[in-house]
């Protein structure tokens, strides 16, 4: 199996700033990766797929890239309903696998 | 507009089974797989597996082999997921996902249902 690395686990940022957040394949995966955002007791919303595309209706804030084994997630100009948790998924093999998440909070 | 209704949450007995449903809405059914995800709380996201609806044929994560059985039901586009010898370890959320587009991530989720496991 795929083994995606997620850092960091955490992150505190202040509205307005700009956040990364890093995703690591074991291998390469070849573009196949999708980043999401989950809300408490919500289900996953999706963001990017294919590294790099913005899913419709997505805030231009949001930006994917990166190639290879290595991906990031950028968030431009934070905003309060940024908070969430982040994940990355590779689902360039079976079975997909998901990166352990990162979780966001404001400053 | 793509609606994915999944059951209400369940309690099971270590060692019982319990099957959670996803019905599924605004596209056609048996052209996409639907994928199953496992979240344990506070967790991150496991991949169960995929059935394709219209020839019933799945796959699985290794893992989940034992313990999860996805059938679907064309006559009322419902997807099912049971999970057989409950332990602790099942309890958590459960999501279906249809695969909309590829390649891509899921672009939609059922809203989930919470499995507990208790005696």
């Amino acid at each position: 199996d795929i083994r995606m690395t997620q850092s960091p686990a955490s992150l505190s940022a202040s509205l307005g700033e700009t956040v990364n957040i890093e995703c690591l394949a074991s291998e390469d995966i070849y573009s196949d990766l999708a980043w999401y955002q989950q809300k408490p007791g919500k289900s996953p919303q999706l963001l990017i797929y294919n590294a790099n595309s913005l899913q419709n209706g997505v805030p231009s804030r949001f930006s994917g890239s990166g190639s290879g084994t290595q991906y990031s997630l950028k968030i431009n100009s934070l905003q309060s309903e940024d908070v969430a948790t982040y994940f990355c998924q590779q689902y360039n093999n079976y079975p997909n696998t998901f990166g352990a998440g990162t979780k966001l909070e404001l400053k | 507009e793509v609606q994915l209704q999944q059951s209400g949450p369940e309690v099971g007995r270590p060692g019982s089974s319990v099957k959670i449903s996803c019905k599924a809405s605004g596209y056609t059914f048996t052209d996409y797989v639907m994928n199953w995800v496992k979240q344990s709380p506070g967790q991150g996201l496991e991949w169960i597996g995929w059935i394709d609806p219209e020839y019933g044929s799945t796959d699985y994560a290794e893992k989940f082999k034992k313990k999860a059985t996805l059938t679907a039901d064309t006559s009322s586009n419902t997807a099912y997921i049971q999970l057989s010898s409950l332990t602790s370890e099942d309890t958590a959320t459960y999501f279906c996902a249809p695969l909309l587009q590829w390649p891509s991530g899921f672009a939609y989720w059922g809203q989930g249902t919470l499995v507990t496991v208790s005696s």
